[in-house]
């Protein structure tokens, strides 16, 4: 089946630090992958995605990885801030059942100004 | 509105009660979704509609939960006779199209938080 590991918080970190948020997967057929945020007292909204290997996702200074040959897609940011304060989703879908999203377990993140 | 829009946003049920949930996706989305989410934990696909049809329901846990979307537009999440494993938070999502190709976009909701005692 399809299934999505990442990173068990809760991670908390001081403004300007650097952030990853690791996420491994397994999947039955050919994943994309993506990252969701749920802002305080806000749905889950997508912040990134790449749809086959190598590809980058990037939006709002974070990135993340495509990497086919370690099954991961790893969340990076070089300097977070009080903003970036939420709870983070790695998620797939595979091409032959791509209606439906896969979620990891989510990881909380603090940032102290 | 401009988003996916849920009620109620909570709801508390004594065990054995019938509860309805409602969701109305953003204007014009073909596809809408039902998650389940339970504390500390990522979302659970219950089922999914395209327009009207409901073309998967097999995250649905038991028979006592039901969905419709009769018109393809708002849709309802039928839980009956709530048991307490039943508390949770269910998501509502929406996509504009029928998003094949792995786009992955959903609109979601603030979600309903069920609490059955």
């Amino acid at each position: 089946g399809n299934s999505v590991t990442q990173m068990e918080g809760p991670v908390t970190l001081s403004e300007e630090a650097f952030l990853t948020i690791n996420c491994t997967y397994t999947a039955t057929g050919y994943p994309s992958l993506f990252w969701y945020v749920q802002y305080p007292g806000e749905g889950l909204q997508l912040l990134l995605k790449a749809t086959k290997a190598d590809d980058k996702g990037s939006n709002k200074g974070f990135e993340a990885t495509y990497r086919k040959e370690t099954t991961s897609f790893h969340l990076e940011k070089g300097s977070v801030q009080v903003s970036d304060s939420a709870v983070y989703f790695c998620a797939l879908t595979v091409r032959s059942n791509d209606y439906k999203l896969s979620f990891g377990a989510g990881t909380t993140v603090t940032v102290r100004a | 509105g401009a988003g996916v829009s849920q009620s109620p946003r909570y709801k508390v049920a004594k065990r054995g009660q019938d509860v309805a949930l409602r969701c109305d996706p953003i204007s014009g989305h073909v596809s809408l979704f039902w998650y389940q989410q339970a504390l500390g934990q990522g979302p659970e696909f219950l089922t999914y509609f395209q327009n009207e049809a409901q073309l998967d329901k097999s995250g649905l846990p038991s028979d006592r939960f039901f969905a419709e979307r009769p018109e393809g537009s708002v849709s309802t999440l039928k839980i009956q006779r709530t048991q307490q494993e039943d508390s949770a938070v269910y998501l509502c999502a929406s996509s504009l199209d029928d998003i094949a190709g792995g786009t992955g976009e959903l609109f979601f909701g603030e979600g309903s938080r069920l609490t059955v005692l």
